[in-house]
């Protein structure tokens, strides 16, 4: 098992409220990855980070945040939730590029918002 | 843009059958990966294969890569029941370091 931690594994909350996804690694991993996975579906890069004070936008648009403050830490933050943003959230750690880019991923987050 | 498309996206098979997945890629790659979710969790890396490799074995995995074709393949052998789960292959692209294009799965149904 991967020492990735993601709290809460479900969420279920109103529209408009802000909420904050938790994504810690026990691992010292620099680079850390925020994906979007709709059920069956492909995984989407949303954000990543290559060290602290560090964040870049994935592929995916998405209006949410993220910060890195620790290298162990990388919040998930949505300031207003909307329905369209129902997914699963997966964060993801590495040590580094090529063959040391393999991932560990936490367990995930599943989001309903009503 | 979607880099990686596997097929079939689905399979079904029976115990101690094997099981083969493939996935095909558009751009250079450093290396291609595949990694395993199980339903409503995390992904798990199996197997790293490098892009000078062409095959490579991990257990009852078998992974083979035609860059030519761009192109990877996943052979599970003797297949188990504990096996069921989905698989995606993720490229490693040259020109994009430490980001990983994951492919759209297979979903894997092992029955006894």
């Amino acid at each position: 098992e991967a020492d990735i931690y993601q709290t809460p594994r479900y969420l279920v909350i109103g529209t408009g409220k802000k909420i904050t996804l938790e994504c810690s690694q026990t691992m010292g991993h620099d680079k850390m990855y925020w994906y979007q996975q709709d059920p069956g579906m492909e995984l989407h890069l949303i954000h990543y980070s290559y060290g602290v004070n560090s964040t870049e936008k994935g592929d995916l648009s998405s209006e949410s945040t993220v910060s890195r403050i620790r290298t162990e830490h990388f919040p998930l933050t949505l300031e207003s939730a909307r329905p369209s943003h129902t997914s699963q959230y997966l964060c993801a750690s590495s040590s580094g590029g090529g063959t040391k880019n393999i991932q560990y991923f936490g367990a995930g987050t599943r989001l309903s918002v009503l | 843009s979607q880099q990686g498309e596997e097929d079939p996206q689905a399979l079904s098979i029976q115990e101690g059958e094997n099981a083969t997945m493939n996935c095909s890629y558009k751009t250079s790659i450093n290396n291609l990966q595949w990694y395993r979710q199980n339903s409503g969790r995390g992904l798990v890396h199996l197997i790293l294969i490098r892009s000078n490799e062409r095959e490579k074995h991990s257990g009852r995995l078998r992974v083979t890569l035609d860059t030519s074709k761009k192109s990877s393949s996943l052979l599970i052998t003797a297949s188990r029941a504990a096996d069921t789960a989905s698989y995606f292959c993720a490229t490693d692209d040259t020109g994009t370091a430490s980001k990983l294009t994951f492919g759209t799965g297979t979903r894997l149904q092992v029955t006894l």
